[in-house]
């Protein structure tokens, strides 16, 4: 499974763009990148996906360039309780495939 | 979107005692589910892929025989950490892949966890 390295840690003051980005230079064919967000005490939660180009959804837009060696969350405006931790993840499209998680992001978010 | 769910959400127990942990896909079939723990401020480690109707798949440096896993229904697996000591103190949580029912390949869905705390 291809490794994922990415920021330990982020701070940032509400209303601001936030872009995290997740390098995986290992990233096979077959591989999506995912994106997950955890919150203390809580099982993580599903954000964005995306195989190549821009994804966008109603709460976060993910770039991958075209050698998808590397990709970014972005997340437009963050608030308070944007404040977790988010998980890069690259894993196969194979039904059953684990899901490995690195270290993650903690994003810190003020006012 | 699907849900799973985990029972009990925080248990407590004595060293030497087993404890039980449920994972249950509610409006789903889940024909594998995953178990992870979490210690504090470190992230989610894969314990085993859990198949319904055969053997759990456990990773490398994980006792089968200390923490046994049953998946005895497609909407259902049990965690068991046998004879639990204080290191086994941990978040566990469960997932299970929706299929078709979640918005993005092999997405899975989480359980909300269950706090173990062994005495």
């Amino acid at each position: 499974l291809a490794k994922t390295t990415q920021p330990i840690s982020m701070d940032s003051y509400e209303g601001q763009e936030v872009n995290i980005t997740c390098s995986h230079n290992n990233i096979a064919t077959n591989d999506y990148i995912t994106w997950y967000q955890q919150f203390p005490s809580q099982g993580p939660r599903f954000i964005i996906q995306g195989y190549k180009t821009k994804v966008t959804n109603e709460v976060a837009s993910l770039f991958i360039p075209a050698d998808r060696k590397s990709s970014t969350l972005s997340l437009p405006r963050v608030s308070l309780s944007d404040t977790a931790v988010y998980y890069c993840l690259v894993a196969s499209n194979q039904a059953g495939t684990a899901l490995i998680f690195g270290k993650g992001t903690t994003l810190s978010v003020s006012s | 979107g699907a849900v799973v769910s985990q029972h009990p959400s925080w248990v407590i127990c004595k060293s030497g005692t087993s404890v039980k942990i449920e994972c249950r896909s509610l409006d789903f079939q889940a024909t594998t589910m995953f178990w992870y723990r979490q210690f504090p401020k470190q992230s989610l480690m894969l314990m085993a892929t859990s198949n319904e109707g055969s053997k759990a798949t456990y990773e490398q440096g994980v006792e089968k025989d200390k923490f046994l896993i049953n998946h005895a229904s497609l909407t259902l697996s049990t965690l068991t950490v046998t004879s639990a000591h204080p290191e086994d103190s941990s978040f566990y949580i469960c997932s299970a892949r929706a299929g078709t029912s979640g918005r993005a390949v092999n997405e899975q869905f989480f359980g909300p966890g269950t706090r173990l705390t062994v005495l």
